[in-house]
């Protein structure tokens, strides 16, 4: 069984610049999550879809932050335009609902880095 | 704030020590996990507890949770080096179905060979 793949690992942009994340979680996953890490802090709950719903985004920041789950698979995260604090390592993470235990699979991360 | 909050923020031990992680958390849950994430890489599940369990075992982990302090530990035993990561804790609140899992900020701990 394939993982949860996020592209890029990692990008590089200016300030101002448009960056799009991707998450492609395990199939047949309908819960899929977004988190930030910045600098060694926690890991903050961005937002939550179950299939192609936003359950929750009360995490995201502003209004900067896009998050879309076409056809509840593969989702994307759009930074647009990027700052500064925007930098840190975005997660994806995704599960089945309804197992009782909501056992995240994570992917391995796209490392931010805002200039 | 966040839910699950770790303590130490990191801990440094010698190979073959226990260590042992401590996490506390807000509401009432349905149950509460422990992840660890190797740098540079996603976070792995490790072991999870549900809130009417006490003390649970897996191989060299020991996690127990009280539910009345709403707090969890987590004990490795005979530490390795390639346990060198951050823990994470995680909770699954009680929410009518709704499933969302919050962290914290994690224990760094160092095993040093």
């Amino acid at each position: 069984e394939a993982g949860v793949t996020q592209f890029p690992s990692h990008s590089v942009i200016e300030k101002g610049q448009t960056v799009t994340l991707r998450c492609d979680p395990i199939s047949g996953h309908d819960n899929l999550y977004w988190y930030r890490r910045v600098m060694g802090k926690e890991i903050k709950f961005l937002l939550h879809f179950v299939k192609e719903s936003k359950q929750d985004e009360s995490g995201m920041p502003n209004n900067r932050f896009l998050a879309e789950r076409t056809g509840g698979t593969y989702s994307t995260l759009k930074v647009q335009p990027a700052e500064l604090e925007d930098s840190g390592v975005y997660f994806c993470a995704s599960s089945q609902v309804g197992t009782g235990a909501n056992v995240l699979t994570f992917g391995a991360g796209s490392r931010l880095t805002v200039l | 704030s966040q839910q699950g909050e770790e303590d130490p923020q990191a801990l440094s031990i010698q190979e073959g020590e226990n260590a042992t992680m401590n996490c506390s958390y807000k509401t009432s849950i349905n149950n509460l996990q422990w992840y660890r994430q190797n740098s540079g890489r996603g976070l792995v599940h490790l072991i999870l507890i549900r809130s009417n369990e006490r003390e649970k075992h897996s191989g060299r982990l020991r996690v127990t949770l009280d539910t009345s302090k709403k707090s969890s530990s987590l004990l490795i035993t005979a530490s390795r080096a390639a346990d060198t990561a951050s823990y994470f804790c995680a909770t699954d609140p009680i929410s009518g179905g709704y499933q969302k899992v919050t962290f914290g900020t994690g224990t760094k701990l160092q095993v040093i060979p």
